[in-house]
Order: structure tokens, then C-alpha cells, then sequence
């Protein structure tokens, strides 16, 4: 069974610009989260979402949006690029909602804002 | 709020000790996760657990709910298990995990 698949892998942009991050989970999982990994404030939650509805979202500012499709399938946007948006961006996948969910993380996707 | 607390936030170890990363956390919990990350980002779940231990191959995680605290061990520790462990708490019943800043764990030959 594949495992989480994140695209792409890096990415360079400069400020303003906008991006988009895709993940696709472990067929048959449901849920998909993604997390933001930077030196400074570490790991930290930014949505997640199950059956194509937004369940939960963490405190980062509106530039930050994203959507699940019918298959699964997630992806995140983030608007006019800020250099401390540059970070590492994982997503993970489980079966369903619930904290008794194990999650499976993707390789994660590097951006860097120049 | 909910707060997640590691120690060390690095550890250095010789080929061979058995390695012990805490973790304690400020509200009451249905699981917690502990992660392991190695160079490069990727993240690997290595045990979510509720109550009582559970151990698989030489690592071993424990959780004590009344004392709100958690252990991570590595019997006979190898450079391969260099990496960062990170323990985190989910949130009410949704997937939101708190994270702790993570243990650095380096075994040197």
C-alpha cells in the first residue's frame, strides 16, 4: 500500500507570490492534517479535514486555506508569500477523525520565500 | 491550554545505553502520540497509546495518566536510532496534535 504522497518536494518562491501544496493520503483514509515545521515554533497544526469539510484549524492567518476532494485528496494554499512562511509542510493521513487515530505522515513538501 | 513538555532537548548517548525521553503534558488525554524524525523531515509514528506501555522491538513507551506523563526508551541504543523524538497530544476528539519541541537524540559508535 503507498504510502502519503506529497507534491512537490521543494519549492522556491519569492514574497507576494502564492502557492499550492498537494497530499495525497493512504487509500481508503479519510482524514488528512497538515502541520507546519519551522526552527523556531517547531510543529504546530494547521487544518484538518475529513469527508471534504474543514474540521479544525489553527491559529495562522487567513492566507492560509485549503480544501479536500471526493477522493481524499487535500491541498493547501498560501497567499501572498511572507518569508517567515518559509518552512517545512507535512501532511498526514488516518482512517478517520479521533484521537485514537494513528496518523501517517507524508515526506513533506520545503518552501522557502525568498 | 494545553501544553506539552519535553526533556531533553538533546541527548547524546554511546553505542549500546538505554536512553530515557520524557514528556509531560498539562490536560487530561484520550492518546498520545510519540514521533520519530530523522534528518531530511520525515516523520514516522512510532506509538500511540492511552494507558499502560507498549513496546516494539527496543523501544518501549510508557504513560502514567494521573501523573500526566509519558517515557519514551531505547534499549541498547544504535547510531541508526539518531533522530528527533517528538511526543504530542491530541486535542479534544479531533486530529489536532499539540507537539512538544522535540528530544535530539544522537548515538555515537
Amino acid at each position: 500500500k503507498a504510502g502519503v504522497t506529497q507534491t512537490p518536494r521543494y519549492l522556491i518562491k519569492t514574497r507576494g507570490q502564492q502557492v499550492t501544496l498537494s497530499c495525497s493520503p493512504i487509500s481508503g483514509h479519510r482524514s488528512v492534517s497538515w502541520y507546519q515545521q519551522t526552527p523556531g515554533q517547531g510543529l504546530q497544526f494547521l487544518f484538518e479535514y475529513f469527508s471534504e469539510t474543514q474540521r479544525n484549524k489553527g491559529n495562522f492567518p487567513g492566507r492560509f486555506s485549503g480544501r479536500q476532494f471526493s477522493n481524499s485528496r487535500s491541498e493547501m494554499n498560501v497567499s501572498t508569500l511572507e518569508l517567515g512562511d518559509s518552512a517545512l509542510y507535512l501532511c498526514a493521513s488516518s482512517l478517520a477523525l479521533g484521537s485514537y487515530n494513528e496518523q501517517f505522515f507524508g515526506p513533506g513538501t520545503r518552501l522557502t520565500v525568498l | 491550554k494545553n501544553e506539552v513538555e519535553q526533556s531533553p532537548q538533546n541527548l547524546t548517548a554511546q553505542e549500546g545505553e538505554f536512553i530515557t525521553i520524557n514528556c509531560s503534558y498539562s490536560v487530561g488525554i484520550s492518546a498520545l502520540h510519540w514521533l520519530q524524525q530523522h534528518p531530511g523531515g520525515g516523520i514516522v509514528s512510532l506509538f500511540m497509546l492511552s494507558s499502560g506501555k507498549k513496546k516494539h522491538g527496543r523501544l518501549i513507551a510508557t504513560i502514567n495518566i494521573q501523573e500526566k506523563h509519558s517515557s519514551l526508551h531505547i534499549t541498547a541504543s544504535h547510531p541508526r536510532d539518531s533522530a528527533v523524538y517528538i511526543c504530542a497530544q491530541p486535542q479534544g476528539g479531533s486530529e489536532k496534535l499539540v507537539f512538544g519541541k522535540g528530544t535530539k537524540l544522537t548515538v555515537n559508535p
